[in-house]
């Protein structure tokens, strides 16, 4: 069973410049989460998505972040403008159901310069 | 905002040697996960722990749960160096926030050979 896919898994980019994360879950999963992740930090919820629907996104920065899952499937994270704050991983997960184990993608290492 | 936290927060053990971490948590829960991390890749799902258990096994894993406490242990017995790595306990709750999981800051264990 492939697991969740994530890309890019490096991204480095000067500040005010867009930037996009994409992940694709596990087969079936109907539950989706994007995370970002500070150093020495555990990850932080951004977003839960419920097949199409956005849930819970009262974590998303609403100026700067945007994100989507088209369809039910996969899944794209945006920053437009990026700021030096921005600088973390942002980790993608699917879950069977809420509140079921999740599965980590290998996350996307942004860095803003 | 931060539901769950690790004691310690690093942790040196010689192979061979048991590894206990600790987690204290503040608001009721559904249930309460363990996973693992390591360095510069997605977690890993260890073991989930209903808010009605006590305690839980697996493999060379012991999780126990006092939720009259709040707090939850995780017990790694004859430890590898390949355990090397940062463990998060995540509590899912329900309320302000159903069906998120809350990450605590971690801790990070170093198994030397």
């Amino acid at each position: 069973e492939a697991g969740v896919v994530q890309s890019p898994r490096y991204k480095i980019i000067e500040k005010k410049q867009p930037v996009a994360f994409w992940c694709n879950p596990i087969s079936g999963h109907n539950t989706l989460y994007w995370y970002r992740q500070n150093l020495g930090q555990g990850p932080e919820l951004l977003i839960r998505y419920e097949n199409e629907e956005a849930v819970d996104d009262s974590q998303l920065p609403k100026d700067r972040f945007s994100a989507e899952r088209l369809k039910g499937v996969d899944s794209t994270l945006k920053i437009q403008p990026a700021e030096l704050g921005d600088s973390a991983v942002y980790l993608c997960a699917s879950s069977p159901q809420t509140l079921f184990e999740q599965f980590f993608g290998p996350g996307t290492r942004l860095t803003v310069l | 905002s931060q539901q769950g936290e690790e004691d310690p927060q690093a942790l040196s053990i010689q192979e061979g040697e048991n590894a206990t971490m600790n987690c204290s948590y503040k608001t009721s829960i559904n249930n309460l996960q363990w996973y693992r991390q390591n360095s510069g890749r997605g977690l890993v799902h260890l073991i989930l722990i209903r808010s009605n258990e006590r305690e839980k096994h697996s493999g060379r894993l012991r999780v126990t749960l006092d939720t009259s406490k709040k707090s939850s242990s995780l017990l790694i017995t004859a430890s590898r160096a390949a355990d090397t790595a940062s463990y998060f306990c995540a509590t899912g709750i329900y309320g302000g926030s159903q069906g998120n999981l809350i990450f605590g800051k971690g801790t990070k264990l170093s198994v030397k050979p």
